[in-house]
C-alpha cells in the first residue's frame, strides 16, 4: 500500500516553455501532497504544501507564479514549472500524506519515483 | 527554526557489520519520527518509523528513540552493499497542522565488499 506515481519519469524541454508533472497516490486519498526539488548531492527541499481543494502553501523563496501547483482531488496534484530556464533543472520528487479528522496517520510520507527536469 | 542535525558521511563499515546512524533534533514537541533510505538518483524511501522511546526492529533494521535527549539512531545489522545509501532522518510534530516533516541533510553509508 501507499504508493505515489509520478510523471513523467524525465522531461527535457527548451527554455521559456512550460511542463507540468503528476503527481498521483494509487492506494490512498492523498489530503495532502507535498512537491520537493533536490539539486545534485545537495538536500531535499520542500518547496510547497498542497491540501486537497484549496491554495497551496509555499516556502519562503520559491515563487508562487513560477511553480504552479493544483490539487484538485484526492488523488491527484499538479506541478507547473511555467517559462522554465536552465536553472530550474532539477529532481522534483512530490510525496504524499492523509489526514483522518484533521489528525494525519503519525504524518508518514511517501514519495513518488520522481521526475528529473532539463531545462535547455 | 525547527532542525535535524546528521553527520554527512560517508559512513564506511565492512560487509557484515553493524551500521550505527545517528540523527539530533530541536523541536522537543516532535513526536513522530523516520528513517528513510535514498539511493543516488532515486526519491526517498521509508524504511523505518518510531513514536515511542525505545527500540523498534523490523528486519534488520532497528530505531532507537530517546525523546528527552532528542535523539534518534537507526542501526543495521549484517550490512549489505546493496545497503549503501543517504539514509534521511525526519520527524514532525504531530500537532503542526502543515504535517509538514523535518528532513536532516542525511548521512551517507558506504558498506565495503
Amino acid at each position: 500500500g501507499a504508493v505515489v506515481s509520478q510523471h513523467p519519469s524525465w522531461v527535457i524541454c527548451k527554455s521559456g516553455t512550460s511542463v507540468k508533472i503528476e503527481c498521483r497516490s494509487l492506494d490512498f486519498q492523498a489530503t495532502t501532497m507535498f512537491w520537493y526539488r533536490q539539486f545534485p548531492k545537495q538536500s531535499l527541499m520542500l518547496m510547497a504544501t498542497s491540501n486537497e481543494g484549496s491554495k497551496a502553501t509555499y516556502e519562503q523563496g520559491v515563487e508562487k507564479d513560477k511553480f504552479l501547483i493544483n490539487h484538485a482531488s484526492l488523488t491527484l496534484s499538479t506541478l507547473t514549472v511555467t517559462s522554465a530556464h536552465p536553472e530550474d533543472s532539477s529532481f522534483y520528487i512530490c510525496s504524499a500524506t492523509w489526514t483522518s479528522g484533521g489528525f494525519s496517520s503519525y504524518n508518514e510520507q511517501f514519495f513518488g519515483p520522481g521526475t528529473r527536469l532539463t531545462v535547455l | 527554526q525547527k532542525e535535524v542535525e546528521q553527520n554527512s558521511g560517508p559512513l564506511s563499515v565492512p560487509e557484515g557489520a553493524i551500521a550505527s546512524l545517528n540523527c539530533t533534533y530541536s523541536d522537543r514537541g516532535s513526536q513522530s519520527f523516520f528513517w528513510y533510505r535514498q539511493y543516488s538518483g532515486k526519491s526517498p524511501e521509508l524504511i523505518m518509523s518510531i513514536y515511542s522511546n525505545g527500540d523498534k526492529e523490523d528486519g534488520r533494521f532497528t530505531a532507537q528513540l530517546n525523546k528527552a535527549s532528542q535523539y534518534v539512531s537507526l542501526l543495521i545489522r549484517d550490512s549489505q552493499p546493496s545497503d549503501s545509501a543517504t539514509y534521511l532522518c525526519a520527524v514532525n510534530n504531530i500537532m503542526d497542522s502543515s504535517y509538514k516533516l523535518i528532513f536532516g541533510s542525511g548521512t551517507r553509508l558506504l558498506v565495503r565488499p
